[in-house]
């Protein structure tokens, strides 16, 4: 069973520029998941969808960050214009619904010089 | 208000030794679950072991133990027979709700386990 893909691995762009990643959850999960993983801390929650729709985006910083899930399946996470506190870890994971587990992909690297 | 505390930024254990990563949770909600992941340095989060609210036996997987003690709201992971290959970061983490997909995680800031050999 393919995992939870994401792209790209790794990027750095200078303050001020845009950039966006790209989830794609395991087959059949309908709630996807995109965390921030500041260096030295535990993963936080930006944004939850249940299928296309958003269950949970208290934590996204709307004036900068923007999500979208297309059709249920793949997400984008935008970041327009970044900050250097931008540069952290970008997670996505995707569940069953009701399940207890989360399936983590490898994360995006984001430098923000 | 921190709601998961793990109060060992980083731990220390001898191969083949047995190791506990505590984790303290703050919650009002009767109806929660705990968990704990895996993250080695190649940055993926690796899931070990889930625990309900309800679950009147500790939650069991392999190596992978929990202690869980409702009363003092904590929920140590234990680690069996340790491996050089458990050395990593460990993050303690609550769902709060009712098991449904509009539940929440809130992951605490990690332990970081050194295996020695």
């Amino acid at each position: 069973e393919a995992g939870v893909a994401q792209s790209p691995r790794y990027k750095i762009i200078e303050k001020r520029q845009s950039v966006a990643f790209w989830c794609n959850p395991i087959s059949g999960h309908a709630t996807l998941y995109w965390y921030q993983q500041i260096l030295g801390q535990g993963p936080k929650l930006l944004i939850q969808f249940q299928n296309n729709g958003v269950v949970d985006d208290s934590q996204l910083p709307k004036d900068r960050f923007s999500a979208e899930r297309l059709k249920g399946v793949d997400s984008t996470l935008k970041i327009q214009p970044a900050k250097l506190e931008d540069s952290a870890v970008y997670l996505c994971a995707s569940s069953f619904p009701r399940a207890h587990e989360q399936y983590f992909g490898p994360g995006t690297r984001l430098t923000v010089t | 208000a921190q709601k998961i505390t793990q109060t060992q930024p980083g731990m220390f254990v001898q191969e083949k030794e047995a190791v506990t990563l505590d984790c303290t949770y703050d919650t009002s909600d009767q109806s929660y679950g705990l968990f704990w992941y895996k993250q080695p340095s190649s940055g993926e989060m690796i899931f070990l072991i889930y625990q309900g609210s309800y679950d009147e036996q500790n939650a069991t997987e392999g190596r992978y133990s929990l202690n869980f003690q409702k009363a003092r709201k904590s929920a140590n992971l234990v680690i069996s027979a340790s491996q050089l290959g458990d050395s990593a970061m460990y993050f303690c983490a609550m769902r709060e709700g009712r098991g449904t997909s509009y539940d929440k995680v809130i992951f605490g800031p990690g332990t970081s386990l050194s295996v020695i050999p």
